[in-house]
Parts: C-alpha cells; sequence; structure tokens
C-alpha cells in the first residue's frame, strides 16, 4: 500500500531536549516537505526536498533542520525545541519534483513542547 | 511573499444546499493551484488546477480557476453531513525551486 508514514504520532518534550521526527514513504517519490498546522494559521511549510541531497527552506524554517540521505527518508530535527513549537507537523511527498500534485501526505505528528 | 487568501473562514449550510468555496492567490510563477479536504486527520487530495477555465469534477465537487483572476471556486452540490470538513487551498509556485502555499483553509459544517 502507498503511504508515508510519520513516527512518532504523539510526542511531549521539554525545552531543549533535542527530538526528530521521522518521515518515510515506499513510492520512489522525487519531493518530500514538511508541514506544520497551527490554528487560525494554517498548514506552513518549514522545508522541502527536491530530491536526494537537495533541500531548502520553506517558509517557516527557523528552528528546525531536515536531511534526505535516502530518497524514501526525510527527518525533521528539532535540536533545541521550544514551546513555539508545538503544532501538529505533517509530512508529504509527490512523484514529481515538486509540489503540483502533491497528494500523499502522512498522519501527523502531534507534538506539545512545555 | 506569497500569499493564498480563502472565503468564507467558516460556512453552515443544510444537507442538500450548494456551496462554492473561493480561493484567490498571489504567487510568483504559478505552477498549479490544489484542493484538500482535511478532517480530523491529514488532507486528502481532491483536485489539481493548472489551466483556466477548465473544469475538474468529481461526483458532486466541481473545481474551476481563472488565472487572469487569480482565483479559484470549489463547488459542491447536494451536500452530505459527511461534506462537513475544512478544505483547503494551495498554491504551487516557483521557477527553480518549488514551494506550497496554503490559505487557511474553510471550514464546511453540514448540518441534517
Amino acid at each position: 500500500e502507498a503511504q508515508v508514514t510519520q513516527n512518532p504520532r504523539y510526542l511531549i518534550t521539554v525545552t531543549g531536549k533535542k527530538l526528530t521526527v521521522t518521515c518515510s514513504q515506499n513510492m520512489n517519490h522525487e519531493y518530500m516537505s514538511w508541514y506544520r498546522q497551527d490554528p487560525g494559521l494554517g498548514l506552513r511549510q518549514i522545508y522541502y526536498s527536491m530530491n536526494v541531497e537537495v533541500t531548502d527552506k520553506g517558509d517557516v524554517p527557523e528552528g528546525y533542520k531536515v536531511s534526505r540521505k535516502e530518497k524514501r527518508n526525510f527527518p525533521l530535527i528539532l535540536e533545541s525545541p521550544s514551546p513555539n513549537q508545538t503544532s501538529l507537523y505533517f509530512c508529504a511527498s509527490s512523484h514529481r519534483p515538486g509540489p503540483d500534485r502533491l497528494r500523499y501526505f502522512g498522519p501527523g505528528t502531534r507534538l506539545t513542547v512545555t | 511573499e506569497d500569499k493564498v487568501v480563502q472565503s468564507p473562514l467558516s460556512l453552515v449550510v443544510h444537507e442538500g444546499d450548494t456551496v462554492t468555496l473561493n480561493c484567490s492567490y498571489e504567487v510568483t510563477n504559478f505552477r498549479s493551484l490544489l484542493w484538500y479536504k482535511q478532517e480530523k486527520k491529514a488532507p486528502t487530495f481532491l483536485f489539481m488546477l493548472t489551466s483556466s477555465g477548465i473544469e475538474k469534477k468529481s461526483g458532486r465537487l466541481s473545481s474551476i480557476l481563472d488565472k487572469k483572476e487569480l482565483f479559484s471556486i470549489l463547488n459542491i452540490t447536494a451536500t452530505q453531513t459527511g461534506d462537513s470538513a475544512i478544505y483547503l487551498c494551495a498554491v504551487a509556485s516557483g521557477a527553480g525551486s518549488y514551494q506550497l502555499t496554503f490559505g487557511k483553509g474553510t471550514k464546511l459544517s453540514v448540518i441534517p
């Protein structure tokens, strides 16, 4: 089954404790992207990757890092999480080298930073 | 800065009504406009539009794009309670690198 998986699905952590949210897709997609969703602000792009070793900043990259060492994986790293990073995070992927038909989203990771 | 604006932000209708959701945009190097439906989970893809005036249709849902006036509409006819969701509009833009900018969504509530 074609899918995008994220782990963990829920996470409560404390300020400053490094964490990684994993994202993996099994469709050999080139394009992958991370979004955060906050009430009243909608979905905002954090980082995206057009292929292995090619990443670029989205609209809200501050406080986040990503890497794309393999085509299937695109982890999101918070080196020193802060409460303003409490949010619902989605990973997504597309077979095109761009988001033109972005239709596969992961199930979401709800992160709370206290 | 790319901008996508959806209206209304929320809407309550009765089953059987027809609704029209709006999405206007200002982006550099427009590539495509996408509509999604989000219930209590991840967004699910509805339509992708790239050309003006060509209606995309799926069952009771349809959408059209106007690239001259920079907007799109999503129509839902004969609404059902299962149509209750947040409808998201997003615009893909960029010449060499690609971004996807989302609107804040329209929350549709369909009451029996």
